[in-house]
């Protein structure tokens, strides 16, 4: 089935310790997004990818960063992360235009200590 | 400024009854996706609507494009069904999502 597929599922990484999520898709979309949602809120867009054109949302930290190889890849990068930053993070992808879903990934659940 | 707003913010009610979520939502949004999200877990797309209804199994959604409100119904709800229940926004300008806070759902068995 295609799908949109996230690893870890569970990440715990300690106080100012860089950690990499990555996010992976066999639905060949062209656009890929981040979401960070943290407990009883809507998530939050972090960054989008239209192919290869990286969008950054004016509000998201410069602790954050993206990296896009190829269609199928997209990863997160926390350079640094505070206790602020545990959240559920969230991968989605579309295809370009504005009538398409977005399908996302399960998460991954980042605990920082 | 683009917003979307839902109502209730938490509904229980019991098994078999009729479940109705609506979505106010501003100039500027052209289309409306609805989604579900169980405790803990990500995110299922389940409609996304910019005009009429759709309907798959028991959920029905419906967008009144004149009046900017769209409503989610579910039909002989199960306990399975509990989750929380959003309803998001495309812009018009750049496609991204503009969300709501979310209908948290409880079906008593």
């Amino acid at each position: 089935d295609a799908m949109v597929i996230q690893n870890p599922r569970y990440q715990v990484t300690q106080f100012g310790k860089p950690v990499t999520l990555s996010c992976s898709q066999t639905l060949n979309h062209n656009v890929m997004y981040w979401y960070q949602q943290k407990s009883s809120q809507a998530p939050k867009l972090l960054f989008h990818y239209y192919d290869k054109d990286f969008n950054n949302e004016a509000d998201t930290p410069d602790n954050f960063q993206s990296r896009r190889p190829n269609t199928s890849f997209c990863f997160l990068d926390i350079r640094s992360p505070g206790l602020g930053d545990a959240a559920m993070y969230l991968c989605a992808t579309s295809r370009t235009g504005r009538y398409n879903e977005q399908f996302f990934g399960p998460g991954t659940r980042l605990t920082v200590l | 400024k683009n917003e979307v707003e839902q109502s209730p913010q938490n509904l229980t009610a019991q098994e078999g009854e009729f479940i109705t979520i609506n979505c106010s939502y501003s100039v500027g949004i052209s289309a409306l996706h609805w989604l579900q999200q169980h405790p803990g877990g990500g995110i299922v797309s389940l409609f996304m609507l910019s005009s009429g209804k759709k309907k798959h199994g028991r959920l029905i959604a419906t967008i009144n494009i004149q009046e900017k409100h769209s409503s989610l119904h579910i039909t002989a709800s199960h306990p399975r069904d509990s989750a929380v229940y959003i309803c998001a926004g495309t812009m018009d300008s750049n496609y991204q999502l503009i969300w709501g806070a979310g209908t948290k759902l409880i079906i008593k068995p």
